[in-house]
């Protein structure tokens, strides 16, 4: 079965710092994956996804994401990050038909002013 | 469009009593999905429909849950009797044909005393 793993379940950064948040996925074949975040008391709103194509994902507020093949890796990132940032992210995978996704455990990133 | 709309948003019951949980998909998605979130496990897929139908329910964590999709607009989770440990927030998705993506609901946080 597909897992995702996320490492960092904790992050606490300052205004301006990066941010990396690792995500291996353990499936060998085509994937489609996500990055999801979630802000303190609201839903899951996608930030970026990767079906194919340009490894480099750009997504919303800032965000990206690089596909690496041969690392099985989709580590999100931003350059500089805010204290509107503060939120709890998710990496996902396709697995199967109908859509399914399954989610990593989800990384809580704090930034602080 | 509204969204994915879930009912209600609050619940907070004693335990033994029976908690419906209620999700009215974005129109014109044919794939609805039911998660749980608690802190200790994270966000765990419960049961998923296509086109109405209960595709994998394998999620469930019991016979004391059950869901049904009556039609493409409606679905419903229930669970009979409630538990203590059943309080969490749960999330309600749907998701398109050609559509990847998965819209998520507000949420409703179930709280059982």
């Amino acid at each position: 079965a597909q897992s995702v793993s996320q490492h960092n379940h904790h992050v606490i950064l300052s205004e301006a710092a990066s941010l990396e948040l690792g995500c291996n996925y353990s499936y060998g074949g085509t994937v489609n994956l996500f990055w999801y975040v979630q802000y303190p008391g609201q839903h899951l709103q996608l930030l970026l996804k990767y079906f194919s194509g340009d490894p480099l994902v750009k997504g919303i507020k800032g965000f990206e994401a690089e596909f690496i093949k041969s690392k099985f890796s989709f580590n999100l990132r931003k350059p500089s990050v805010q204290w509107s940032d503060t939120a709890e992210y998710f990496c996902a995978v396709v697995s199967g038909g109908y859509n399914k996704l399954i989610f990593g455990a989800g990384t809580r990133l704090a930034v602080h002013p | 469009d509204a969204g994915v709309i879930q009912s209600p948003r609050h619940e907070v019951t004693e335990m033994g009593q029976e908690v419906t949980l209620r999700c009215k998909p974005i129109s014109g998605h044919n794939s609805l999905f039911w998660y749980r979130q608690t802190m200790m496990r994270g966000l765990e897929l419960l049961i998923y429909f296509n086109n109405n139908v209960p595709i994998d329910d394998s999620g469930m964590p019991e016979d004391r849950f059950s869901a049904k999709m009556p039609n493409a607009s409606f679905s419903t989770l229930k669970i009979q009797p409630s538990e203590p440990r059943d309080s969490a927030v749960y999330f309600c998705a749907s998701l398109g044909t050609g559509v990847y993506e998965q819209y998520f609901g507000p949420g409703t946080r179930l709280t059982v005393t």
